[in-house]
């Protein structure tokens, strides 16, 4: 069974650009979660995404947002890019929404912002 | 300051050597907590996921501890090996709905010959 794929792996924007990010879950998962991971913060929730619909949100700027199509892919999109969206990017996905379901990660997306 | 601290920052051991990793949290009342093994350029593993009654939860090498009373986790690997250096994280999710997880920033370990 093919694992979480997130795509780009690498991107470079610059500042106030916008971008998006991909994430296919694994066959059959329907609950899809983004984090920031950076050196001096650690990983941090962004949102969660069940069934199209936004679930559960963290503390982060209306700059980032995101969606779940219908087969469960999502997309994270962030706009007015600023030098501290340096970061890398994960989505992880698990079979339905609830703190107690495993989460499987996929390798992220590493943006770098000029 | 982090409500979820792990020491130390970062450690270096011998292959074939033992070694503890901590966790101290303040967060609460959690669901569970979880230990994942990150690699450099991969993203998180899950190693180990521990609801508040439990006390103990091996997967292999691996084993985690919990203390609910003194909010202490601990992660120890047995007979480490190379493929062992990686960043741990430790994650403790909160009760009272929505996704609320709290990390840790990491122990990276270093398995050295």
């Amino acid at each position: 069974k093919a694992g979480v794929t997130q795509t780009p792996r690498y991107l470079i924007k610059t500042r106030g650009q916008q971008v998006t990010l991909s994430c296919s879950p694994i066959s059959g998962h329907r609950s899809v979660s983004w984090y920031q991971q950076t050196p001096g913060q650690g990983l941090q929730f962004l949102f969660e995404y069940f069934s199209e619909t936004q679930r559960n949100k963290g503390n982060f700027p209306g700059r980032f947002s995101g969606r779940q199509f219908s087969n469960s892919r999502s997309e994270m999109n962030v706009s007015t890019l600023e030098l501290g969206d340096s970061a890398l990017y994960l989505c992880a996905s698990s079979l339905t929404t609830g703190v107690d379901q495993p989460q499987h990660f996929g390798d992220g997306t590493r943006l770098s912002i000029l | 300051k982090n409500q979820v601290e792990q020491s130390p920052q970062s450690l270096i051991i011998l292959e074939g050597k033992n070694c503890t990793l901590q966790c101290n949290y303040t967060v609460s009342p959690f669901s569970n907590l979880r230990w994942y093994k990150q690699d450099t350029g991969r993203g998180p593993v899950s190693l180990t996921i521990m609801t508040f009654s439990e006390n103990t939860k091996s997967n292999g090498r691996y084993t985690a501890t919990l203390d609910a009373d003194t909010k202490q986790s601990s992660l120890h690997i047995t007979a480490s090996q190379l493929s062992d250096s990686a960043s741990y994280i430790c994650v403790v999710i909160l009760t009272g709905g929505g996704n609320k997880l709290t990390f840790g920033t990491g122990t990276q370990l270093k398995v050295e010959l």
